[in-house]
């Protein structure tokens, strides 16, 4: 069973709605991260949160708006997104000083 | 040239044999090794984490780590049916940071 725990499971979402993906991590890490995947590839970095402060933004758009309230919870908030943001969108944990990264199950995230 | 290159499949083998799945790289900063499993739409689970050289063993799974050649590699024994997925193999630091780069995955059926 992962520690890392995302809701919704599924979301479908219009090009105007507000909507927000949550992550839930119960291992005690300082460090996590979301990350986008589109069908048969590799999961592509997004942001890195490291003591609950933005460490790494990979030129994401502003579209996309992440949180981290606590060292438990990280949030990313959708605003006027695009049909080619349709993916699944992981979230992922780990030690600060570690590369190993334990990933939640994911959000399928479809806008219409 | 990719940073690292996975070659994406499909590999299809019958039932309790001998899988080997491989990952090459370039950038000799690389120290730490990951391979995923990742079923078909779930998030990434970590199989097995390497620092540096040498081979790491975990039931029927082995890593080996060659930093000479650039060139790790999964071995799976006694292959099966369950172990159907994709394999992503992921390595770091990127940069010095806390990132992680993936191989594009390979695409593993095992036939009852």
């Amino acid at each position: 069973d992962t520690e890392v725990t995302q809701t919704p499971k599924h979301l479908v979402m219009g090009m105007t709605n507000k909507k927000s993906l949550k992550c839930e991590q119960h291992m005690g890490h300082r460090a996590m991260y979301w990350y986008k995947q589109k069908a048969k590839k590799p999961p592509e970095l997004m942001f890195v949160y490291s003591y609950e402060k933005l460490s790494i933004n990979e030129s994401v758009p502003s579209r996309f708006s992440p949180e981290c309230p606590n060292s438990s919870l990280l949030n990313l908030h959708l605003h006027a997104l695009q049909p080619e943001d349709s993916a699944l969108y992981l979230c992922a944990s780990s030690q600060v000083q570690s590369y190993e990264q334990y990933f939640g199950p994911g959000t399928r995230l479809t806008v219409t | 040239q990719k940073e690292v290159e996975q070659d994406p499949g499909p590999l299809s083998v019958p039932e309790g044999a001998i899988v080997s799945l491989n990952c090459t790289y370039s950038n000799s900063a690389f120290q730490y090794f990951m391979w995923y499993r990742q079923y078909s739409r779930k998030g990434p689970e970590l199989l097995m984490y390497t620092y540096s050289s040498g081979n790491k063993e975990d039931g029927r799974f082995t890593a080996q780590v060659d930093k000479s050649s650039k060139y790790i590699s999964l071995f799976i024994r006694d292959s099966q049916p369950s172990d159907s997925a994709t394999y992503l193999c992921a390595m770091g630091p990127v940069e010095g940071a806390q990132k992680l780069v993936f191989g594009q995955g390979t695409r593993l059926t095992i036939n009852p």
